[in-house]
């Protein structure tokens, strides 16, 4: 069964950085893309960005209202994938999703959900 | 950006009874690889989303034949033919044909 267990979250003040983990298992993690979506309390989902697999260049991507800010990579080796996230806002409070994101044709799409971390950014 | 409008944005049903979700892309999702890139999720309650519907009409790997999808270019409907106190949470669409990925905002659905 796939699993993917993220951490890092918790209480942070605005303007700082924080690192996000999610540790995957029981699939080939080299093979897949991976995504971040972020969930404000009580709100809908929101793609914060996803790296591709090594074979097709490892890139990311992200939506303009986190680029500059958030930093996705990638640790093959480890099965993990880290959302780097700087200059953090209050708005920036939410719980953050690991996903495991298949590739199909020319695009992706999401597969399978981690359970989520929440990170509070508050003085 | 392509933005997913969803409706209703809640509703309460009935055990048994059938229920639809339209979802309505602010461009077509329709691919030249012929693909429709169109996805739908559920995220019941105190859970992460899962995968329901892939590229319209394909149920994902053990999701019940009571779900459906439905729909072409902009529109498409979710249905669930006969609603069970389970199928309760929160139903997304997405797109993924162009980026940003983007979700419609959701519908609540909720047994009475």
């Amino acid at each position: 069964e796939v699993q993917l267990v993220e951490s890092g979250g918790g209480l942070v003040q605005p303007g700082r950085s924080l690192r996000l983990s999610c540790r995957a298992s029981a699939f080939t993690f080299g093979d897949y893309a991976m995504s971040w979506v972020r969930q404000a309390p009580g709100k809908g989902l929101e793609w914060v960005g996803f790296i591709r697999s090594k074979a097709y260049g490892g890139t990311t991507e992200y939506p303009a209202s986190v680029k500059g800010r958030f930093i996705i990579s990638r640790d093959d080796s480890n099965s993990i994938a880290y959302l780097q996230r700087n200059s953090l806002k209050t708005e920036d409070t939410a719980v953050y999703y690991c996903i495991k994101t298949k590739r199909r044709m020319t695009t992706y799409y999401f597969e399978y959900w981690g359970q989520g971390t929440l990170v509070t950014v508050s003085s | 950006d392509i933005v997913m409008t969803q409706t209703p944005l809640s509703l309460s049903v009935t055990p048994g009874q059938p229920v639809s979700i339209s979802c309505k892309s602010s461009q077509s999702l329709l691919h030249t690889d012929g693909k429709t890139y169109l996805y739908w999720y559920l995220q019941k309650p105190g859970q992460s989303p899962q995968l329901l519907i892939y590229e319209v009409s394909n149920r994902f790997s053990g999701v019940p034949d009571r779900f459906s999808g439905s729909g072409s270019g902009t529109d498409f409907t979710l249905y669930i033919s006969r609603v069970e106190a389970d199928d309760v949470g929160v139903y997304y669409c997405m797109q993924v044909i162009q980026l940003p990925w983007t979700f419609g905002l959701g519908t609540k659905v909720e047994i009475k």
